[in-house]
C-alpha cells in the first residue's frame, strides 16, 4: 500500500463545531505531516510529527490541535474554527530523516460556515 | 532566511515546443530541493528529487550551487504536462527536524 488516505473528502462546520479529519498511511514512515492549502496558493505547513511525537509547530492557533497516536494515523482535531479556516488540508508521510520524498493525501476539503 | 522563488505564476507553451520552469533558492545550508507536481484533481505528487538525477516524464532539473537555481526542463512539452508545478526546499529547524519550503507555484498550460 503506498498510499495515504484521508476522510473526510468534504466537511462543512459551523463555528461552534467540534471535527476531526483522519489521516493514515500503511508505508512505514515515521514522518507525518498536516498541510493547510488554499485556492492557488501552496501548502502550508501546519504541524510534522517524527517518530509519534510533535517536532514542529509552525504557531498554529489552538483550534487545530493534532494528534498521532500510532505511527500509522494521524488526527488534527478542529474547534471553533472561523470561515477563514476553510482551505484544503493536506496528510503527508515520509521516511526519516525527513529529506525522504513527501507523499501527499488527496486532502479534506473544509468549509467553515 | 530560506525561500523558494518561482518568478513566472502562469507558463503557456505549444505542444512540442520546450520548456523551463524557473526556481531559485536562498538557502544557507546544504541544499536539498524538489519538483512537485498538481495535476487538475490529483494529490500532490514528487516529480523530481535532485540528489537522485533521474529523469521523469522527460523531465530534468539541474542543481546549479552557483546561481542557487533549480530549474524544471523538458525538450518537448505534452498536453498531459499542463499542472501546477512547486519547486521546494528541505530546510533544517530546531531540534533536528526538517520541513519542506515551497515556492508559490507555476501554472504550466500546454496549448494543442
Amino acid at each position: 500500500d503506498t498510499e495515504v488516505t484521508q476522510t473526510p473528502k468534504h466537511l462543512v462546520m459551523g463555528m461552534t463545531n467540534k471535527k476531526s479529519l483522519k489521516c493514515e498511511q500503511h508505508m512505514g514512515h515515521r514522518a507525518m505531516y498536516w498541510y493547510k492549502q488554499k485556492a492557488k496558493k501552496p501548502p502550508e505547513l501546519m504541524f510534522v510529527y517524527s517518530y509519534e511525537k510533535l517536532s514542529i509547530n509552525e504557531s498554529v492557533p489552538s483550534r487545530f490541535s493534532p494528534e498521532c497516536p500510532n505511527s500509522s494515523l494521524l488526527n488534527l482535531h478542529l474547534h471553533a474554527l472561523q470561515p477563514e479556516d476553510s482551505a484544503l488540508y493536506l496528510c503527508a508521510s515520509s521516511q526519516l530523516p525527513h529529506r525522504y520524498e513527501q507523499y501527499f493525501g488527496p486532502g479534506t476539503r473544509l468549509t467553515v460556515t | 532566511a530560506q525561500r523558494v522563488t518561482q518568478p513566472e505564476k502562469l507558463l503557456s507553451v505549444f505542444k512540442g515546443a520546450p520548456v523551463e520552469l524557473k526556481c531559485n533558492y536562498s538557502y544557507s545550508g546544504s541544499p536539498e530541493l524538489f519538483w512537485y507536481v498538481q495535476y487538475s484533481r490529483q494529490r500532490l505528487q514528487l516529480l523530481l528529487r535532485h540528489i537522485s538525477r533521474e529523469s521523469i516524464k522527460g523531465f530534468t532539473a539541474d542543481l546549479n550551487k552557483g546561481e542557487t537555481s533549480f530549474h524544471l526542463k523538458k525538450p518537448f512539452a505534452q498536453e498531459e504536462d499542463s499542472a501546477m508545478y512547486y519547486c521546494a526546499l528541505s530546510v533544517g529547524v530546531q531540534g533536528g527536524s526538517e520541513k519542506l519550503v515551497f515556492g508559490k507555484g507555476t501554472k504550466l498550460t500546454v496549448n494543442p
